[in-house]
């Protein structure tokens, strides 16, 4: 079995600051995984995966992720927040890829951003 | 490309009637679709996925004759949930899967049972 660890409920951070979203992984096996970010009201938005090929994994919207084995983790960071970034933000893991691969996700972290 | 919409985008219904929510691909056929519900402030739990022209496999505690799900092709799939009560009231997410592929979420559909 897999789960996925966020820690904290809400990090709060000042327009122009470093974005670090924590996400910490337990899977039996090599995983994929993903983060998400959802707007209210609305569905999910893949920003990135690692699916076994780098390490450092480059999104979308200036976000990118490292893949730490030794350490189970997979932090989102951004050097440079944006108001645009306030959002959720949700950490999965699957154990495989493909159709049928089901995800299994955190309970999110929300992202306020400060003028 | 790779776009997946719900209809509709939220709906009231009054306690013991049933609604019925569709999740369509609207640019690739999806041989997997997946339901998740998502309270506020939690995250999405996934309820059941569905292969087209096949039952879908429901997760541990979702109750299958409640929450009733159809993918009749290869590019919609169907929820249905009967009897509702104010406790289903939800966000409820589909997302859709083209072959050997990601999850692609839609927009969601809010559901208030009064």
């Amino acid at each position: 079995a897999q789960s996925v660890t966020q820690l904290g409920s809400h990090v709060s951070v000042s327009e122009g600051a470093l974005v670090l979203l924590r996400c910490n992984y337990s899977s039996s096996v090599p995983p994929y995984l993903f983060w998400y970010v959802q707007y209210p009201n609305q569905g999910l938005q893949l920003l990135l995966k690692y699916t076994s090929a780098a390490t450092l994994v480059k999104g979308i919207n200036g976000f990118e992720a490292e893949f730490k084995k030794s350490e189970t983790s997979f932090h989102l960071t951004k050097p440079s927040a944006h108001m645009s970034d306030a959002a959720e933000y949700f950490c999965a893991v699957s154990l495989y890829t493909g159709a049928n691969s089901k995800l299994t996700f955190g309970k999110g972290i929300t992202l306020s951003v400060r003028p | 490309g790779a776009v997946v919409s719900q209809h509709p985008s939220w709906v009231i219904c009054k306690s013991g009637t049933s609604v019925k929510i569709e999740c369509r691909s609207l640019d690739f056929q999806a041989t997997t679709m997946f339901w998740y519900r998502q309270f506020p402030k939690q995250s999405l739990m996934l309820m059941a996925t569905s292969n087209e022209g096949s039952k879908a496999t429901y997760e541990q505690g979702v109750e299958k004759d409640k929450f009733l799900i159809n993918h009749a092709s290869l590019t919609l799939s169907t929820l249905t949930v009967t009897s509702a009560h104010p406790e289903d009231s939800s966000f409820y997410i589909c997302s859709a899967s083209p072959l050997d592929s990601e999850q692609y979420f839609g927009p969601g559909t809010r559901l208030t049972v009064t």
